[in-house]
């Protein structure tokens, strides 16, 4: 167990809806990644918060947002969901700001888009 | 930009076989380099991770060197076990686009039998 918590475990939607995906991180840390993993695109970074902050962006699309909240959980919001979008989403959390800082990795949000 | 190249799998191994999977990095400056581990159904956890040229990662008998000269990261292990079997990540964390960020490779799936 990492210690990073994810919710929904699972997601089942239909195109053109919008969800949001919950992450909160292991005790005392600050900064929180997300990553899409897909078949055909593999694992891709989306974006990084630190401390309430973005701090770094990835591949992610406009049609998805995040943020960070003054108790350090995340959420990341897809929206104008298209089929492409099914994916496994993780977050991941570290205690810095650093991306070469451990990165701790929650068990995953499955989205299936129908 | 910085990307990772790792063989592709699946790789089928006996079990107490040799280990090898090949990762090849293109980065600008100087990158920390990881491997990470996914078992079924769970996310990544870090298996090991080289700072600098010539360090060397070690972790639950798996080891990678890191080699500037030949941008590698090759992952290696003397004799695996059944509980081995999972996919095997490699990833750099470096500046690109102007952030620092963590690039996976495709992965490599291992299975090993008994």
């Amino acid at each position: 167990d990492s210690g990073v918590t994810q919710t929904p475990k699972h997601l089942i939607t239909a195109t053109g809806q919008r969800v949001t995906l919950r992450c909160s991180p292991r005790s005392g840390d600050l900064s929180v990644y997300w990553y899409q993993q897909s078949l055909d695109q593999g694992l891709q970074f989306l974006i990084q918060y630190y401390n309430g902050e973005e701090r770094a962006k990835g591949n992610i699309l406009e049609r998805f947002s995040a943020q960070q909240f003054p108790d350090l959980h995340s959420e990341l919001n897809l929206s104008s969901l298209e089929l492409g979008d099914s994916a496994l989403y993780f977050c991941a959390s570290s205690a810095d700001r650093g991306s070469s800082d451990t990165q701790y990795f929650g068990p995953g949000t499955r989205l299936t888009v129908l | 930009g910085n990307s990772v190249t790792q063989m592709e799998g699946p790789v089928t191994l006996s079990e107490e076989a040799f280990l090898t999977i090949n990762c090849t990095y293109t980065a600008t400056g100087y990158p920390s380099l990881f491997w990470y581990v996914q078992y079924p159904g769970e996310g990544l956890q870090l298996l090991l991770k080289a700072t600098k040229a010539d360090d060397k990662g070690s972790n639950k008998g798996f080891e990678a060197t890191y080699r500037k000269e030949t941008t590698s990261f090759h992952l290696e292990k003397g004799s695996v076990q059944v509980s081995d079997s999972a996919v095997y990540f490699c990833a750099l964390s470096g500046y690109t686009g102007g952030s620092e960020k963590l690039v996976f490779g495709k992965g490599t799936k291992l299975t090993v039998n008994p």
